[in-house]
């Protein structure tokens, strides 16, 4: 069976600087990866994805992740951090029945 | 284009009673998915729904049911609530059924088990 984790629950940043969160899975084949990001009282927005081609994907606000097969991470990153990012942010694996298996989350909080 | 929409965003009940909730899908969306939210268990997928076919089910047990009109929309059931019931449900919808399809999620309803 498929398995997320995501190893940091809080992290703190100051607004600028940058942001690297992880995100390690198991899967038994080619994996289908996801962020997505949830504020207070929100459902979940996706950040980006990453199905096959190009290791580093782009996603929306600024987002981007890398995938290692090597190391079983798909790690988001952003180059500088706005007060507007904080929120959680959840990585999933996609199974060929289309079910996502989701991280237990990272909870970003940002510095003035 | 409007997003998956989700009511009632809030609900309370008691141990016993039974609840219904709906979804409907970004128009063109005829995959449904469930998802219950806790802070103990996290994200986890309930079933699937496309075409008005349960196509996958979570571990979740029996009282926990769902179903889906020919217009896409979804409700799922959830009888005889328990305290651990209290959770964000969230549905997800997509353009099909292909993996590579695209789940978008709804703000969710909060429930609350008294």
């Amino acid at each position: 069976a498929q398995s997320v984790t995501q190893p940091d629950i809080h992290i703190t940043v100051s607004e600028g600087a940058s942001l690297e969160l992880r995100c390690n899975y198991s899967y038994g084949a080619t994996p289908y990866l996801f962020w997505y990001v949830q504020s207070p009282g929100q459902g979940l927005q996706l950040l980006l994805k990453y199905f096959s081609g190009d290791t580093l994907v782009q996603g929306i606000k600024g987002f981007e992740a890398e995938f290692k097969r090597s190391q079983s991470s798909f790690n988001l990153r952003k180059p500088s951090v706005h007060w507007s990012d904080a929120a959680e942010y959840f990585c999933a694996v996609g199974d060929a029945g289309n079910m996502l298996t989701f991280g237990g989350g990272t909870r970003l909080m940002v510095k003035p | 284009k409007a997003g998956v929409t989700q009511t009632p965003r809030y609900l309370i009940k008691t141990r016993g009673q039974q609840v219904t909730l709906s979804c409907s899908p970004i128009s063109g969306h005829r995959s449904v998915s469930w998802y219950q939210q806790t802070p103990g268990q996290g994200l986890q997928f309930l079933f699937e729904y496309f075409s008005e076919t349960q196509r996958n089910k979570g571990n979740f047990p029996g009282r926990f049911s769902g179903r889906q009109f020919s217009n896409s929309r979804s409700e799922m059931n959830v009888s005889t609530l328990e305290l651990g019931d209290s959770a964000l449900y969230l549905c997800a919808t997509r353009l099909g059924a292909g993996r590579t399809d695209t789940q978008y999620f709804g703000p969710g309803t909060r429930l609350t088990v008294l």
